[in-house]
């Protein structure tokens, strides 16, 4: 079975601190592909990216970036010089990529408050 | 912006009367999930659909009800509603590579 555990509920920081999100995934698919959402105090779901099980590059956007390590089962998102407007709740997931349902598992989120 | 639509944004309901949500979307992908969030408790699947009629259930699938007779519809209906169903539901759709997910932007229902 798939499991996703990000294990900080809520993590207070102070604008322009660096944050990361961290995110551990098991399943026992070998093809799978990773996700982060985010979710503002306004309430809709966003997708930020998607990282294919076969591709470990690291990932830059902006301020923002994405370490995956399978060494380790974990896919931790970095905010850098971090904005009120980062405020919200992040979700790791994770799905199979072969056959099924493409249903993802998601992880229970992490509350990033950041402060002025 | 994938083209997700719900209704209604908001209900106020009763215990005990049957209460259905309608997700709309214009993409014409195959899969449609229907999820729950409430605290503590992370996005939660309650069904999904592979297509036109082809439904399964989530983990937390009872009391629901799903139904899918075009591939841009797909209803979640709430029999009897009960006040633990109180919750924000979101819709779902799979994106082009089929593995992200696309959200609607979900409907806040409070049952009284």
């Amino acid at each position: 079975a798939q499991k996703v555990t990000q294990a900080q509920t809520e993590i207070s920081v102070v604008e322009k601190e660096d944050v990361t999100l961290d995110c551990v995934y098991e399943t026992r698919d070998t093809t799978y592909y990773l996700f982060w959402y985010k979710q503002p105090p306004s309430g809709e779901l966003v997708f930020l990216i998607r990282r294919n099980s076969f591709d470990e590059q690291n990932e830059i956007s902006g301020r923002y970036s994405w370490n995956f390590q399978k060494s380790t089962s974990s896919f931790n998102f970095t905010i850098t010089a971090s904005q009120v407007v980062d405020s919200a709740v992040y979700f790791c997931a994770l799905s199979e990529a072969e056959g099924g349902s493409y249903i993802p598992t998601f992880g229970r989120g992490t509350s990033l408050i950041v402060h002025p | 912006d994938a083209g997700i639509t719900q209704s209604p944004r908001h209900k106020v309901t009763e215990t005990g009367t049957p209460v259905t949500l309608r997700c709309h979307q214009t993409e014409n992908h195959r899969y449609m999930y229907w999820y729950r969030q409430d605290p503590g408790h992370g996005l939660r699947l309650i069904h999904y659909s592979y297509g036109v009629k082809d439904t399964d259930k989530g983990e937390v699938s009872d009391g629901y009800s799903v139904s899918r007779s075009k591939t841009e519809d797909f209803l979640l209906t709430l029999e009897s509603a009960t006040s633990s169903q109180t919750s924000v539901y979101f819709c779902a759709i799979t994106g082009t590579s089929y593995n992200e997910q696309f959200f609607g932007p979900g409907t806040r229902l409070t049952v009284l």
